[in-house]
């Protein structure tokens, strides 16, 4: 089966920082791995997944994240984090075929 | 922690018939549900929000007729789908927020699985 896991409930950084919100899967077949971006009173957003081919996926608003199979990580990361960016973030992954399995989300916090 | 249940986890039905699927919250109170579809191998597209004891919003491109959302209490929503056809066949996927701690806090049921033949 698979599943999700996104190590911190919340992510504090200030404004400028890096931004790194970690994510870790498990899957018995190839992922198909993605992040979503829930703002405010909002419903998700796809920020970018991966499915085949090239490992580092570029998505929107800056940010990026890596498939590392042997690691079995799909990290996100921003090389600068804006004010706007504070939000709940998800990592997610599906087998192709199977619904989406959702990590916990992991807050993140973005100080002046 | 929270729980959400969505049921059924799969559902086959003839075309021109409805199917309900429900999604419940288990151990909190959620003001509001979203509805997700998702194809195969692609992300989600959110088809409405739905909030306790009024009208869902629809997505647009959405068809409200066909895709009836109640959400008559804080720890249930339902989702039917109305003279199911093949096109229809996808997962259903419903989110929760979880009031009590602050309305953010958004817990994921485990999808359905609709087919329509």
């Amino acid at each position: 089966a698979q599943s999700v896991t996104q190590l911190g409930s919340h992510v504090s950084v200030s404004e400028g920082a890096l931004v790194l919100l970690r994510c870790n899967y498990s899957s018995s077949v190839p992922p198909y791995l993605f992040w979503y971006v829930q703002y405010p009173n909002q419903g998700l957003q796809l920020l970018l997944k991966y499915t085949t081919g090239a490992t580092l996926v570029k998505g929107i608003n800056g940010f990026e994240a890596e498939f590392k199979k042997s690691e079995t990580s799909f990290h996100l990361t921003k090389p600068s984090a804006h004010m706007s960016d504070a939000a709940e973030y998800f990592c997610a992954v599906s087998e192709g075929n199977t619904p989406l399995v959702f990590g916990k989300g992991t807050r993140l916090s973005v100080i002046a | 922690g929270a729980v959400v249940s969505q049921h059924p986890s799969r559902v086959i039905c003839k075309s021109g018939t409805s199917v309900k699927i429900e999604c419940r919250s288990l151990d909190f109170q959620a003001t509001t549900m979203f509805w997700y579809r998702q194809f195969p191998k692609q992300s989600l597209m959110l088809m409405a929000t739905s909030n306790e004891g009024s009208k869902a919003t629809y997505e647009q491109g959405v068809e409200k007729d066909k895709f009836l959302i109640n959400h008559a209490s804080l720890t249930l929503s339902t989702l039917t789908v109305t003279s199911a056809h093949p096109e229809d066949s996808s997962f259903y996927i419903c989110s929760a927020r979880d009031l009590i701690t602050g309305g953010e806090k958004l817990f994921f049921g485990s999808g359905t699985q609709l087919s329509v033949l």
